[in-house]
């Protein structure tokens, strides 16, 4: 089945400083690679996705890109503020269901 | 405001006592689903449900069980719950399915089994 990898499992940075969070999958018919938030205490959010025909996509501070011959998908925040604070998962779809990495904890310091 | 409400929130029972967890969503989703988080295993999807009467087992559907009679209602039945179930559980709903769009979830039910 479909697994997905995600790293590193934690991350602290600078307050301005940029963040990368990378994953990889396995299925290459994977074909939507979301992005979501979570906050302490609440559920995950989107935060970005992209599709396969895709290469790169950006939303304000926010952007991912993705490798399909390399199957490997990357989350960029630049900028980075305390509000980034939070656990991020990526994920790939398989068939019916969405496959989650484990997770990534960001960690912005003032 | 457009949500999917769970229920309860936190819960602490014992083994072998059979509970429900509630899951309801007003967007008219076709598509829900249930996750459990643990750490360092992130989300991990027990079953889901294409539309009304339709389910289906994710990675960890051991122990558990799901209905959909209603569009809007996806609860969550532990017949006898054990200790490995202690979890945070998650509901979630999207318009058509998981690769189609955003997948909306709920704000977590935590579960204690002694």
């Amino acid at each position: 089945g479909e697994n997905v990898e995600q790293h590193p499992s934690t991350l602290s940075v600078q307050e301005g400083d940029s963040a990368v969070i990378k994953c990889t999958y396995s299925d290459s018919a994977s074909n939507y690679f979301p992005w979501y938030k979570q906050e302490l205490g609440k559920g995950p959010q989107l935060i970005i996705d992209i599709r396969s025909n895709v290469g790169e996509k950006k939303d304000q501070r926010i952007a991912v890109t993705l490798n399909k011959t390399a199957k490997h998908f990357s989350l960029h925040i630049t900028e980075t503020q305390p509000e980034d604070s939070a656990v991020y998962f990526c994920a790939a779809t398989w068939g019916d269901k969405l496959i989650f990495g484990t997770g990534t904890r960001l960690q912005v310091f003032p | 405001e457009a949500q999917v409400t769970q229920n309860p929130r936190y819960l602490i029972t014992v083994t072998g006592k059979k509970l429900t967890v509630t899951c309801s969503q007003n967007m008219n989703h076709e598509y829900m689903s249930w996750y459990r988080q643990d750490p360092g295993l992130g989300l991990r999807q027990i079953y889901y449900s294409m539309n009304v009467e339709v389910t289906d087992k994710g990675d960890v559907p051991e122990g558990y069980k799901v209905s959909r009679k209603e569009k809007r209602n996806f609860p969550l039945i532990l017949e006898s719950p054990s200790p490995n179930q202690t979890s945070l559980y998650f509901c979630a709903s999207s318009s058509n399915g998981p690769g189609t769009g955003e997948l909306f979830f709920g704000e977590g039910s935590r579960l204690t089994v002694l």
